[in-house]
């Protein structure tokens, strides 16, 4: 159970182009997923948390309308890098958030995208 | 500010020889304590939550512990398969949903 799925696994686009990436929970509803950037040999960076039907919470310096974040329903949320640059080529990963009984909530990743801006 | 450390950064071990990877955390409340394992391009595998301090894990040849300062992966007898980036993050009360990572250590396992 718990599983993650983003697509797709890796896109090359150039310079100026929009590109839409969509994470989903296969076997649990996710109220609230979350995006990160990690470049390599760094840890992951949150980029902004979404939550389902309502507009999503950026960190700070990110930007929201360079990467637009749509969760329309319990098990998918989708990122849209807009007129994309080199700069933004890195590896984005999607998590969403199981809810449990417990003390808290457990995050379970997906397997992330390799985006290359030429 | 929530912070969190790991270390070492790497680690290279010979295949059966048992150690231990850290990471301190300064947090206003600890809501949740999590481990992941990372492989090279993929995304981080959950392992672990421990919640409160004295909370003891275990999985396989890995076993997580918890005080009110630091955690600790215990890796016993590991195999090459056991190489990967592991990842600490703790969630704080105040900050909802949000984790906040460790930098990683990067675990290499000689046969």
């Amino acid at each position: 159970g718990a599983v993650v799925s983003q697509h797709p696994s890796w896109v090359i686009c150039k310079s100026g182009t929009s590109v839409k990436i969509e994470c989903r929970s296969l076997d649990f509803q996710a109220t609230t997923m979350f995006w990160y950037r990690q470049f390599p040999k760094q840890s992951l960076m949150l980029m902004a948390t979404s939550n389902e039907g309502s507009k999503a919470t950026y960190e700070q310096g990110v930007e929201k309308d360079k990467f637009l974040i749509n969760h329309a329903s319990l098990t998918l949320s989708t990122l849209t890098v807009t007129s994309a640059h080199p700069e933004d080529s890195s590896f984005y990963i999607c998590s969403a958030e199981m809810g449990t009984s417990g003390n808290t909530d457990t995050q379970y990743f997906g397997p992330g995208t390799r985006l290359t801006v030429l | 500010e929530d912070q969190v450390t790991q270390s070492p950064e790497a680690l290279r071990l010979q295949e059966g020889e048992s150690s231990s990877l850290n990471c301190s955390y300064t947090v206003s409340g600890l809501r949740g304590l999590f481990w992941y394992r990372q492989d090279p391009g993929k995304g981080p595998e959950f392992l672990f939550t421990l919640y409160s301090a004295g909370e003891e894990k275990e999985k396989e040849r890995l076993k997580a512990t918890l005080t009110k300062k630091e955690s600790f992966l215990h890796i016993t007898a590991p195999k090459p398969e056991d190489s990967a980036t592991y990842l600490c993050a703790v969630q704080a009360s105040s900050s909802a949903s949000k984790i906040i990572f460790g930098s990683g250590t990067r675990l290499s396992i000689r046969p």
